[in-house]
């Protein structure tokens, strides 16, 4: 089935520093990729998606695009804000599969 | 609006006594799911469902149950809880057919078994 490998966390960044979170995916067919993020204390919130090659999704400054040569979706943003603290997902799902997630990175940005 | 409703938010119960986390959509999806988020785990798959009367496995089924009896509802029991099944729960939804289909989750519910 569809699998998730998502970059590691903790990640601590001082505000206004490049945010990396990288992830990789492994799917058949047409695979739909997407990031989600966690704020402290709430629920997911569908940050960014992409639906096919060379998509690019972004949202809130954040950026990913979907590279099939690599299998990759990293979520990039160019400035963080202490606001972007939270628990971001990667997640995949293709046709009817169920959704599947990364196991999480969280983000700890200081002022 | 377009919501996923889970309820109860937050519970506190006891070994052995059956409950049930109730889901409901208000979108028409055929496609409905449950996962459980656990610390250094993520979030993995309970069961799921893709139209009434049909409901698969996730990764993690045992000790849970499923049923959906009509298509806006799925709701998910825990016959014995146990403590190792103290966790926030999501419920999901979306439709199927198309790509890219935007899944919508819950507030999430806290469970905590003693």
């Amino acid at each position: 089935g569809d699998s998730v490998t998502q970059m590691e966390g903790p990640v601590t960044l001082s505000e206004e520093a490049f945010l990396t979170i990288n992830c990789t995916y492994t799917a058949t067919g047409y695979p739909s990729l997407f990031w989600y993020v966690q704020y402290p204390g709430e629920g997911l919130q569908l940050l960014l998606k992409a639906t096919k090659a060379d998509d690019k999704g972004s949202n809130k400054g954040f950026e990913a695009t979907y590279r099939k040569e690599t299998t990759s979706f990293h979520l990039e943003k160019g400035s963080v804000q202490v606001s972007d603290s939270a628990v971001y997902f990667c997640a995949v799902y293709s046709g009817n599969t169920p959704l599947v997630f990364g196991k999480g990175t969280r983000l700890s940005v200081i002022a | 609006e377009a919501q996923v409703t889970q309820n109860p938010r937050y519970l506190i119960t006891v070994t052995g006594k059956k409950l049930t986390v109730t889901c409901s959509q208000n979108m028409n999806h055929e496609y409905m799911s449950w996962y459980r988020q656990d610390p250094g785990l993520g979030l993995r798959q309970i069961y799921y469902s893709m139209n009434v009367e049909v409901t698969d496995k996730g990764d993690v089924p045992e000790g849970y149950k499923v049923s959906r009896k009509e298509k806006r509802n799925f709701p998910l029991i825990l016959e014995s809880p146990s403590p190792n099944q103290t966790s926030l729960y999501f419920c999901a939804s979306r439709g199927l057919g198309g790509r890219g289909n935007t899944i919508y989750f819950g507030e999430g519910s806290w469970l905590t078994v003693v």
